[in-house]
C-alpha cells in the first residue's frame, strides 16, 4: 500500500459540497489513473494521465474534475455530486512505454458517501 | 464495447485443493493480461501478469494465456483460507493506455 497513497480514506459529503481526493505514487511511474468501484459492477476507468497529460476521459460527468500537476500527484475534484456517486474511488499508477502497458498498482482507495 | 467476462461465483474449494479461475476477453488486440486479488473492503492487489501464450508460474499461482481462444486463467495450488477473496481479470486495450476489468470471481476456500 505504501507505493500509492490516497487521502482521505473515508469521505462523507453533501450534494452541495466541494471536496478533493488526493493520490500520490512513490514508484517512479509515468501514468496515473482514477477508477470508480461500485457494488456489483466492474472497476470503471474514469481518467488516465500519461506524462501528466490526460489521455482518456471515459464519459465522466463534469462534476468530477481531475488534476495532475506532476507525474507523482493526482487529484480528483468533486462538486455537486449525486447519491449514486457513492463508491470506492481508486487511484493507480503504472509505467507506460509506447503502446506497452505494464502492471498497475492501486492505492487503498477513498470510500465516498454522498448524502 | 470491449469486455472481459468472468464467472462471478462463488467458487468454493476445500483447503489444499486447486482453484481454477477463468476469464475471456473480447479485444483481439490485447497484448497484456493481469490477475488481481481483492479482499473485502480493500483495494486490488496485483498477483500475476502474463503477456505471452502459455503458462507462467509464480509460487502457488499459475497464469495461462491462450490468445487464439481469447482466454486467460489462474490456477491456485494448495488453496488456503487466506486465498478467499475476489479475483479480478484485466486486459490492456490495444493502445496500452487502459485496463479493462471483469466483474471478478469470488473464491471461498474452506478449512
Amino acid at each position: 500500500e505504501t507505493g500509492v497513497t490516497q487521502t482521505p480514506r473515508h469521505l462523507v459529503m453533501g450534494m452541495t459540497n466541494k471536496k478533493s481526493l488526493k493520490c500520490e505514487q512513490h514508484l517512479g511511474h509515468n501514468a496515473m489513473y482514477w477508477y470508480k468501484q461500485s457494488a456489483k459492477k466492474p472497476l470503471e476507468l474514469m481518467f488516465v494521465y500519461n506524462f501528466k497529460e490526460q489521455t482518456e476521459n471515459n464519459s465522466v460527468p463534469s462534476r468530477f474534475s481531475p488534476e495532475c500537476p506532476n507525474s507523482s500527484h493526482l487529484f480528483l475534484h468533486l462538486h455537486t455530486l449525486q447519491p449514486e456517486d457513492s463508491a470506492l474511488y481508486l487511484c493507480a499508477s503504472s509505467q507506460v512505454s509506447g503502446t506497452s502497458s505494464y502492471e498497475q498498482y492501486f492505492g487503498p482507495g477513498t470510500r465516498l458517501t454522498v448524502t | 464495447q470491449k469486455e472481459v467476462e468472468q464467472n462471478s461465483g462463488p467458487l468454493s474449494v476445500p483447503e489444499g485443493a486447486i482453484a481454477s479461475l477463468n476469464c475471456t476477453y473480447s479485444d483481439r488486440g490485447s497484448q497484456s493480461f493481469f490477475w488481481y486479488r481483492q479482499y473485502s473492503g480493500k483495494s486490488p492487489e496485483l498477483i500475476m501478469s502474463i503477456y505471452s501464450n502459455g503458462d507462467k508460474e509464480d509460487g502457488r499461482f499459475t497464469a495461462q494465456l491462450n490468445k487464439a481462444s481469447q482466454y486467460v486463467s489462474l490456477l491456485i495450488r494448495d488453496s488456503q483460507p487466506s486465498d478467499s477473496a475476489t479475483y479480478l481479470c484485466a486486459s490492456a486495450n490495444q493502445a496500452g493506455t487502459a485496463l479493462i476489468f471483469g466483474k471478478g470471481t469470488t473464491l471461498s476456500v474452506s478449512s
